[in-house]
């Protein structure tokens, strides 16, 4: 059980707002990570986590940003939503070579 | 990225018969993982493979680990309705960061 909340589950957003998705995990994992799901790519890793204040980028991390403060909390913020970035997106946790997934947010950027 | 290639893409089948899906990678990876994904769930871990050659059971599911750490493979046995979902391939690469390439998925059916 990966103990991942994320929240909204669900969102509508204007074109050009800022959105920001969270995800609270109750295990203490050290490795966090986002990724959005979109038919055809399967899933594509935005950003991760390997520690408090530790993060780097993944293979789709353009007009995306995150921020870990503490080590249950990591937040994923679009500065500007467009259209592109309309997907699901799934918070994900670990220990080691393994990841354990939320239930997802569907955001639609309109 | 990493470039994973997961086949078949969908796969219609009859309960009990037996399923095989595989994934190659064009790059060698030092864990294999296999999740299953349900409609508007996130994907749930089946199995963990951490050694070339390893073959993992977890009750009628099989996974393997290839030798060459470049391909992967699933085996469903006895298929029963509830097996319907997309099943996912992730390889994680030898270097680099601690995260996880996945496969576009195999979309699977199971008649009654």
């Amino acid at each position: 059980d990966a103990g991942i909340t994320q929240s909204p589950r669900h969102k509508v957003t204007e074109t050009g707002t800022p959105v920001t998705l969270r995800c609270h995990q109750t295990e203490n994992h050290r490795y966090m990570y986002w990724y959005r799901q979109d038919p055809g790519h399967g899933l594509r890793l935005i950003h991760y986590s390997y520690g408090v204040k530790d993060t780097d980028k993944g293979e789709v991390s353009d007009g995306y940003s995150v921020s870990r403060s503490k080590t249950e909390d990591f937040l994923l913020t679009l500065e500007s939503a467009t259209s592109s970035q309309t997907s699901v997106y799934f918070c994900a946790n670990g220990a080691g070579n393994e990841a354990f997934f939320g239930q997802g947010t569907r955001l639609t950027v309109v | 990225g990493q470039q994973l290639n997961q086949s078949p893409q969908s796969m219609f089948i009859q309960e009990g018969e037996d399923v095989s899906m595989n994934c190659t990678s064009s790059s060698i990876f030092n864990t294999w993982l296999w999740y299953k994904q349900d409609p508007g769930e996130g994907p749930v871990l089946l199995i963990a493979l951490y050694k070339a050659g390893e073959l993992t059971s977890n009750g009628r599911l099989t996974a393997q680990f290839g030798i060459t750490r470049k391909d992967s493979f699933l085996n469903i046995s006895a298929s029963i309705p509830s097996d319907v979902g997309i099943y996912f391939c992730a390889g994680q690469a030898l270097t680099g960061a601690n995260n996880l390439f996945f496969g576009t998925g195999t979309r699977l059916t199971v008649i009654p």
